[in-house]
């Protein structure tokens, strides 16, 4: 079945720390990937995405992830966090066709809190 | 473009009625998402359209849900008669046909059904 699981529910770090927050799948075919992050009250909004090519991929806010086909995993990295980082941080993924690829599904959320 | 346009952006009514939920996807967009969004089961998607043609609503929870896409600028999401676990944030998103673009995210519609 596919699925998308982020271990951690809740991650909490200080200003100016580092972060990863991990997302592994499961998927039959060559999945599209992303990252969205959402802050209260808000819609998603895209920080990165990897169709193919170079696994590691820049996304917006100084983010990055990192495709890793051999574990399943597209973990979300950040060298210095700022206190706007604080939201909820969702990984999905999509099947390879035109348009299809938004078909996402979606894990649970990590939620990220900031401290000063 | 304003991006996703999602109306109304709160929305509480008495178990029974019927609700409706509305969409204006970005112009150009030919495919259309409805996704609902609740802590016990995450980020869900309803039903998609491609060119107002439903694609694939397996993700539907029941006949009481409806989807409409009267024209390209203009989904419904409509709830008949809505129940109290139909309570969520309900967000709908758009893309177009390139390929490797993303899903753009309307701010959703919080649904409150006491």
């Amino acid at each position: 079945a596919q699925s998308v699981t982020q271990p951690d529910i809740h991650i909490t770090v200080s200003e100016g720390a580092s972060l990863e927050l991990r997302c592994n799948y499961s998927y039959g075919a060559t999945p599209y990937l992303f990252w969205y992050v959402q802050s209260p009250g808000q819609g998603l909004q895209l920080l990165l995405k990897y169709f193919s090519g170079d696994t590691l991929v820049q996304g917006i806010k100084g983010f990055e992830a990192e495709f890793k086909r051999s574990q399943s995993s597209f973990n979300l990295r950040k060298p210095s966090v700022h206190w706007s980082d604080a939201a909820e941080y969702f990984c999905a993924v999509g099947p390879s066709f035109s348009g299809g690829y938004n078909k996402l599904i979606f894990g649970a959320g990590t939620r990220l809190a900031v401290h000063p | 473009d304003a991006g996703v346009i999602q109306s109304p952006r709160h929305e509480v009514t008495e178990m029974g009625q019927e609700v409706t939920l509305r969409c204006k996807p970005i112009s150009g967009h030919d495919y259309l998402f409805w996704y609902r969004q609740t802590m016990m089961r995450g980020l869900e998607l309803l039903i998609y359209f491609n060119n107002n043609v439903p694609i694939d609503d397996s993700g539907m929870p029941e006949d009481r849900f409806s989807a409409k896409m009267p024209n390209a600028s203009f989904s419904t999401l409509k709830i008949q008669p809505s129940e109290p676990r139909d309570s969520a944030v309900y967000f709908c998103a758009s893309s177009d046909d390139r390929a490797y673009t993303e899903a753009f995210f309307g701010q959703g519609t919080r649904l409150t059904v006491v």
